[in-house]
This record gives C-alpha cells, sequence and structure tokens, in this order.
C-alpha cells in the first residue's frame, strides 16, 4: 500500500499560488496519484489526476517528477472560498486487479483576505 | 449533471440500535465504494464492490457491519449493534473507471450520531 505524507496545515492569502506537496515514496508502478478537495459536511470533490510528469486543468496543475515518490498540487491565485482540505490518494491495485483507493489525513489550507 | 444520493443525510440513534444507510451511485457506475470519515480525519473505506461483488472488505468491521449491493445498482450498509464509536460520516462513491480516470463522485454523506 502506498502511504501518503502531507502537511497537516497551511495558511494563504488571497491572489496567491499555493503549493501542497504529498510523499508516496512506495508507489508502484501502475499507481495514479488523485487529488481531492472537501469542504465541511459535504463529500469529497475531484480535483485532478495523473501519473508522471505535469498535468494542468481549470482548477489546478499536478506536478510529478520522474521518480514518482511526490507529487505537488499547485492551486493559481486561491480564493477564499478555496479554504479546504485537500487529500491526496494513491490507490494499489489489488491481486485480482481491481483498483483500491487509500486517502491520507489531507492538508487543511485556510485563504485568509 | 448526475449525482450521487445518499439517504438519510443524518442519523441519531442509541447504542445497541441496528441503523442502515442507502446509496444510489450514478447510473452505469460499476464500482461503488462505502467509506467512513471520523471528524478531522481522512475517509477509510470499508467496502469496495464491483457490480454486485466485493473486491475489497478488508476494513469492514463484519462483526457489526455488513455491506451489499444485490442488483449491482444501489447499495445498502448496516451497522448491528452501533457503537458510540461509529459516530462519524458515512460516505458513498462511485466511479465508472472510463479511460483510465479513476475519479471518484462522492455523494453528500450519512452523519452518524450514536449517543
Amino acid at each position: 500500500l502506498a502511504k501518503t505524507t502531507q502537511p497537516i496545515s497551511m495558511d494563504s492569502y488571497e491572489g496567491q499560488e499555493v503549493n501542497i506537496t504529498c510523499s508516496h515514496n512506495n508507489i508502484a508502478t501502475n499507481d495514479y496519484i488523485t487529488w481531492y478537495q472537501q469542504f465541511p459536511s459535504q463529500g469529497p470533490r475531484f480535483i485532478i489526476q495523473g501519473y508522471k510528469t505535469k498535468v494542468t486543468n481549470e482548477v489546478a496543475s499536478l506536478f510529478i517528477p520522474a521518480d514518482r515518490k511526490s507529487s505537488t498540487l499547485s492551486l493559481p491565485r486561491v480564493s477564499l472560498s478555496d479554504t479546504a482540505v485537500y487529500y491526496c490518494l494513491v490507490g494499489h491495485h489489488a491481486s485480482g486487479g481491481s483498483y483500491i483507493p487509500t486517502f491520507g489525513r489531507g492538508t487543511s489550507l485556510i485563504v485568509h483576505p | 449533471e448526475a449525482e450521487v444520493a445518499q439517504s438519510p443525510r443524518y442519523k441519531i440513534t442509541e447504542k445497541s440500535q441496528a441503523v442502515a444507510f442507502w446509496c444510489d451511485p450514478i447510473s452505469g457506475h460499476a464500482t461503488l465504494y462505502w467509506y467512513r470519515q471520523i471528524l478531522g480525519q481522512g475517509p477509510e473505506l470499508l467496502v469496495q464492490f464491483q457490480d454486485e461483488s466485493v473486491v475489497d472488505d478488508s476494513q469492514l468491521p463484519k462483526d457489526r457491519f455488513s455491506a451489499e449491493r444485490l442488483k449491482g445498482v444501489d447499495s445498502t450498509l448496516k451497522i448491528q449493534p452501533a457503537e458510540l464509536g461509529d459516530s462519524a460520516m458515512y460516505l458513498c462513491a462511485s466511479t465508472g473507471l472510463q479511460t483510465g480516470s479513476y475519479e471518484q463522485y462522492f455523494g453528500p454523506g450519512t452523519r452518524l450520531t450514536v449517543t
């Protein structure tokens, strides 16, 4: 199982770029890295997924170095509404081929005015 | 936009009572997950279904928890008897695993309080 480690909390200010790094030292060859955002009393919401190098969508970028032992979620120009918990998730494939996801403890991001 | 439905949204029960949660995944999604999330922690996978079959239930406390997805569509998670430590948010998610994406779609959750 690829265990993930993230900072417990981060603080930022509106308009700044926020980078949240997740370490996953024992990631397997066929594991993907996925990031979710969760607001209080809601289910997590998918942000971005990647396997290697860089992935960008309309809300974030995901940077994955060549060794894939870590990944960095980059949120450009955060706003107050980006205050949430961000989870890095690395799944593993069971013997039967099924993908089994494992959430970490998450990073609580607080964006200040 | 299609959503994962869960009911009830809130449930208060006394310890030793039975409680059940229901989940209806997005239509066509073959994989369904039940998670338990204790306040301040990440979601913990309890059970995963592929259609009607369980593919992982290694973290499910089988002495008191059970889950079923009889027709491979909606699913029920049951706790009997409930204990104080079961107070948590119970989340259901589904995915179609299309084109290599593992994106999970989560429902709003059921907040369980055991008194």
